[in-house]
C-alpha cells in the first residue's frame, strides 16, 4: 500500500496567491513525521518543513506552514504569496521510527504565473 | 562546509558494467542515505547507514551494494548494470539529532 500519496499531478496559482498542495498518509507506527521538498528543475531537494507526530502545533517556516491533520492522516502544505520562484515539484515525505527513512509520494508539480 | 558531495554528476553505463558512486559529507553525520528518483516519480531509498561499519537496505536495495568504513563516506557500488537503473542517485545525511535530511546534487546515471 502507498505509505503517502499526493493525489493533484500539477496546479497552477497566480502570483501572490495562497495554495494548499495535499498529502495524505498511512502508517501504524505512533512515531512518526511528515516532511515537504520542493525540487526546482535544477533538480536539487530542498527540505521546506517538517511535523513530528507528537508535535502540539502545526509547523510554520516563512511563507510555508504545514496543516497537520492527525485523524484524517493528511499533511496539506500551504504557501502563502506565491512567487516566481516557487514554481517547482513539491514531494511530501514520510520518516516511520528513529531510522529517518524517508517514503516519497509521487509529487505535485507548482507553476506560479505572474 | 561543503555539505554532501556526489561524484559524479552524470554518467552513461553499457548494460554488465560496474560503476561506484560516491558520496561525501563534511558535518560529521551518523546517518546517511541512497535514494533513486525515476523519471517523474519520488525518490525510492536504496541503502541506509546509522553509522560507519553499519549498513541496512531500504525499499528497492536489488543489485545495489553499499560500505561505510568512515563517517564521512557512504559509496554506492552497481556490480551489472541493467536498463532499469537508470535513474538519477541522490545521496542524504543527517545528525542524530534533528529530522532534517541534507541531500546532495544527485547523480544521473543511464544504463543503455
Amino acid at each position: 500500500a502507498q505509505k503517502i500519496t499526493q493525489t493533484q499531478p500539477g496546479m497552477f496559482v497566480q502570483e501572490k496567491e495562497a495554495v494548499t498542495l495535499d498529502c495524505t498518509y498511512d502508517t501504524s507506527d505512533p512515531s512518526y513525521g511528515l516532511f515537504w521538498y520542493k525540487q526546482p528543475s535544477s533538480g536539487e531537494m530542498i527540505f521546506l518543513i517538517y511535523q513530528g507526530s507528537y508535535d502540539q502545533q502545526n509547523a510554520t517556516e516563512g511563507r510555508y506552514s504545514l496543516n497537520f491533520q492527525k485523524a484524517r492522516k493528511s499533511a496539506n502544505l500551504v504557501i502563502s504569496a506565491s512567487q516566481l520562484g516557487d514554481s517547482a515539484m513539491y514531494f511530501c515525505a514520510m520518516r516511520e521510527g528513529d531510522d529517518y527513512k524517508l517514503s516519497f509520494g509521487a509529487g505535485t508539480t507548482v507553476t506560479v504565473r505572474a | 562546509n561543503a555539505g554532501v558531495t556526489q561524484t559524479p554528476k552524470f554518467r552513461i553505463l553499457k548494460i554488465g558494467q560496474s560503476m561506484t558512486l560516491q558520496c561525501a559529507q563534511d558535518m560529521n553525520h551518523n546517518y546517511m542515505y541512497w535514494y533513486r528518483q525515476d523519471p517523474g516519480m519520488g525518490l525510492k531509498l536504496i541503502y541506509y547507514s546509522v553509522g560507519a561499519g553499519i549498513t541496512d537496505k531500504g525499499e528497492v536495495p536489488n543489485g545495489y551494494n553499499v560500505s561505510r568504513s568512515t563517517t564521512e563516506d557512504f559509496p554506492l557500488r552497481l556490480e551489472l548494470a541493467a536498463p532499469s537503473q537508470t535513474s538519477v542517485y541522490f545521496c542524504a545525511s543527517r545528525a542524530g539529532t534533528g529530522a532534517e535530511q541534507y541531500f546532495g546534487p544527485g547523480t544521473r546515471l543511464t544504463v543503455t
